[in-house]
């Protein structure tokens, strides 16, 4: 079946710091990945998606590469913000309304 | 972009009433909807898929006769929850697939809480 790994938090940073959340998914067929953030007391943000193999989604400073060789989409970025502490969820999905797999989500804390 | 809306942000009721969620696509059509259901400091759960017309959709282990859901049109979808237990207290987020997209536009989420 499709489910989606992601790596275990909370992970704490200093700003400036670089940051990878890895994410590892097992699927069938060809699935979109997608980073979704959430901000303490808010709903989901679509962060970055990538909807085939070797497209990097980008936003915000924040990128990820799927790679249909490793079935990977790790979250990266290059220098953090206090700002972009926040939970942040890996997940698959395909078109026509089919349901979204989330992983566990990963907690960030970004320290000044 | 897409925007869903729920409502009320927050609720407080007594243990054994019953409480209305609302999610609303604002500027988009859904003939489907998602709702989820978020513990403390853990990922999304989802309770059952909203299916405009005919009947929800729900996940194994939710009980359908607690968590009422109705999609009266396309872009509304209600979740009722019936005779509220304090462990019922949760966060309960909705969502909607895009038209012709695979990702979810979600709600901001309402915290029920049962006392």
């Amino acid at each position: 079946g499709n489910s989606v790994t992601q790596m275990e938090g909370p992970v704490t940073l200093s700003e400036e710091a670089f940051l990878t959340i890895n994410c590892t998914y097992t699927a069938t067929g060809y699935p979109s990945l997608f980073w979704y953030v959430q901000y303490p007391g808010e709903g989901l943000q679509l962060l970055l998606k990538a909807t085939k193999a070797d497209d990097k989604g980008s936003n915000k400073g924040f990128e990820a590469t799927y790679r249909k060789e490793t079935t990977s989409f790790h979250l990266e970025k290059g220098s953090v913000q206090v700002s972009d502490s926040a939970v942040y969820f890996c997940a698959l999905s395909r078109t026509g309304g089919f349901k979204t797999i989330f992983g566990a989500g990963t907690r960030l804390f970004v320290k000044a | 972009g897409a925007v869903v809306s729920q409502h009320p942000s927050w609720v407080i009721c007594k243990s054994g009433t019953s409480v209305k969620i609302e999610c609303r696509s604002l500027d988009f059509q859904a003939t489907t909807m998602f709702w989820y259901r978020q513990f403390p400091k853990q990922s999304l759960m989802l309770m059952a898929t909203s299916n405009e017309g005919s009947k929800a959709t729900y996940e194994q282990g939710v009980e359908k006769d607690k968590f009422l859901i109705n999609h009266a049109s396309l872009t509304l979808s209600t979740l009722t929850v019936t005779s509220a237990h304090p462990e019922d207290s949760s966060f309960y987020i909705c969502s909607a697939p895009g038209q012709g997209k695979e990702e979810q536009y979600f709600g901001p989420g309402t915290r029920l809480t049962v006392t």
